[in-house]
């Protein structure tokens, strides 16, 4: 089983430029989240959705945006990238209503300079 | 707002000790508890789930308790082995707002050979 995959694994962005992280999950999970790692922080939620068709903001939204594409695919924009957005990015997915076990991907590395 | 504390936060202990590492949060009104494990430059590794009318589950040498009243889950390793070396997080998923998970800023464990 892959789970929940991630793209890419690392990527280096030049304050301004946008990109998309891609995320996967084949575990038939109704809600995906995005989460960002930052050292000291621990991991704090960004957007998530928890059914096909909608999304909701997190606790750090800012500067971000989300495209639930379908139910296996949930991505993340960054659409000006700056240098406080340089974090590591996970994606999870959980089942519904129980017991909303999240499972992860194995993260991108971002670094915005 | 949810504050989840873990202490300390890094621990080294030789191998074949047993372990006790600690999860403290500030709201009791949870749904349930998860503890991770997370390797370096790795993603989330789910350990255990344990929902808020359990009082502890167990998966081989693990075995984690959860006492809302006091706000606190420990997750308890015996007989520990080097391989068990990682950060360890917990996260904590209150009632009503199913999607909003807080996670702790985790314990660094080394275990010595």
């Amino acid at each position: 089983n892959a789970g929940v995959t991630q793209t890419p694994k690392f990527q280096v962005l030049k304050t301004g430029q946008s990109m998309t992280l891609q995320c996967a999950q084949d575990m038939n999970h109704n809600s995906m989240y995005w989460y960002r790692q930052d050292p000291g922080m621990g991991l704090r939620l960004i957007y998530y959705s928890a059914s096909e068709g909608t999304t909701d903001k997190g606790e750090v939204p800012n500067g971000y945006n989300v495209s639930r594409l379908n139910k296996r695919e949930f991505s993340l924009r960054l659409e000006s990238a700056a240098p406080s957005q340089t974090s590591v990015y996970f994606c999870a997915s959980s089942a519904q209503p129980t017991p909303y076990e999240q499972y992860f991907g194995p993260g991108t590395r971002l670094t915005v300079t | 707002k949810q504050e989840v504390t873990q202490i300390p936060a890094a621990l080294s202990v030789p191998e074949g000790e047993n372990l006790v590492l600690n999860c403290s949060f500030t709201d009791s009104a949870i749904y349930n508890l998860q503890w991770f494990r997370q390797d370096p430059g790795k993603g989330l590794t789910s350990l255990l789930l344990i929902q808020s009318s359990q009082r502890e589950q167990t998966s081989g040498r693990l075995n984690a308790s959860l006492d809302k009243s006091s706000g606190r889950s420990t997750l308890y390793i015996a007989a520990s082995q080097p391989g068990d070396s990682a950060t360890y997080l917990c996260a904590v998923r209150l009632s009503g707002g199913y999607q909003k998970v807080t996670f702790g800023t985790g314990t660094k464990l080394q275990v010595i050979p």
